[in-house]
């Protein structure tokens, strides 16, 4: 099946600092997701990315969706408190069995 | 709007029960699927409701099943639960039938003992 290989696993850095996370995939996606989850709640929908090449912000955060479909970036910039959270990239396949496959986290700690 | 809603949040029972969760979307979405996350395995996909049909399903044994309603709410049930089956688990409602944008209900902790 689908993989997806997200990196890195944790990341530990102080407030104020720049932070940028990636996920690579085996095969190609129609769309690329970027969600964040705090403990104990589901995934929140950061960005979302529906074409190749295509580069989208969300306030500090930026995300691209990689011109061969197989791999997208995250990249959080001047980083706050609140950004402690779990961060899942998300592809979606085409074709009639179209279905999110998750990448496996990247756990970021900002260090006061 | 309101968000997606899951009930319970939170639930134990002991191996050999069976448990049902349940899910009501947002507001106008009409389709609702089901994931298991837990530590090991991270997120994994169960399966997509649309118009109350099953459109897609993961790779989970037959153990887990899920219905939904008319006005789009949806139930997912394990029977005979396993340790294994602990976790949390999330629905997730889009407007079109797998529509990219998926949003997150806060889950149902599930605790087998």
């Amino acid at each position: 099946g689908q993989q997806l290989n997200q990196s890195p696993q944790s990341m530990f850095i102080q407030e104020g600092e720049d932070v940028s996370m990636n996920c690579t995939s085996s095969s190609i996606f129609n769309t690329w997701l970027w969600y964040k989850q705090d403990p104990g709640e589901g995934p929140v929908l950061l960005i979302a990315l529906y074409k190749a090449g295509e580069l989208t912000s969300n306030g500090r955060l930026t995300a691209q969706f990689g011109i061969t479909r197989k791999d997208s970036f995250l990249n959080i910039s001047a980083s706050i408190p609140s950004d402690v959270g779990i961060y899942f990239c998300a592809g979606v396949s085409s074709g009639s069995a179209r279905q999110l496959t998750f990448g496996s986290g990247t756990q970021l700690t900002v260090l006061p | 709007k309101a968000g997606v809603t899951q009930t319970p949040r939170y639930l134990i029972k002991t191996r050999g029960q069976q448990v049902t969760l349940s899910c009501s979307p947002i507001s106008g979405h009409r389709s609702v699927s089901w994931y298991q996350q837990t530590p090991g395995q991270g997120l994994q996909f169960l399966f997509e409701y649309f118009s109350e049909t099953q459109r897609n399903k993961g790779n989970f044994p037959g153990r887990f099943s899920g219905r939904q309603f008319s006005n789009s709410r949806s139930e997912m049930n394990v029977s005979t639960l396993e340790l294994g089956d602990s976790a949390l688990y999330l629905c997730a409602s889009s407007l079109q039938r797998l529509q990219e944008t998926q949003y997150f209900g806060p889950g149902t902790r599930l605790l087998v003992l």
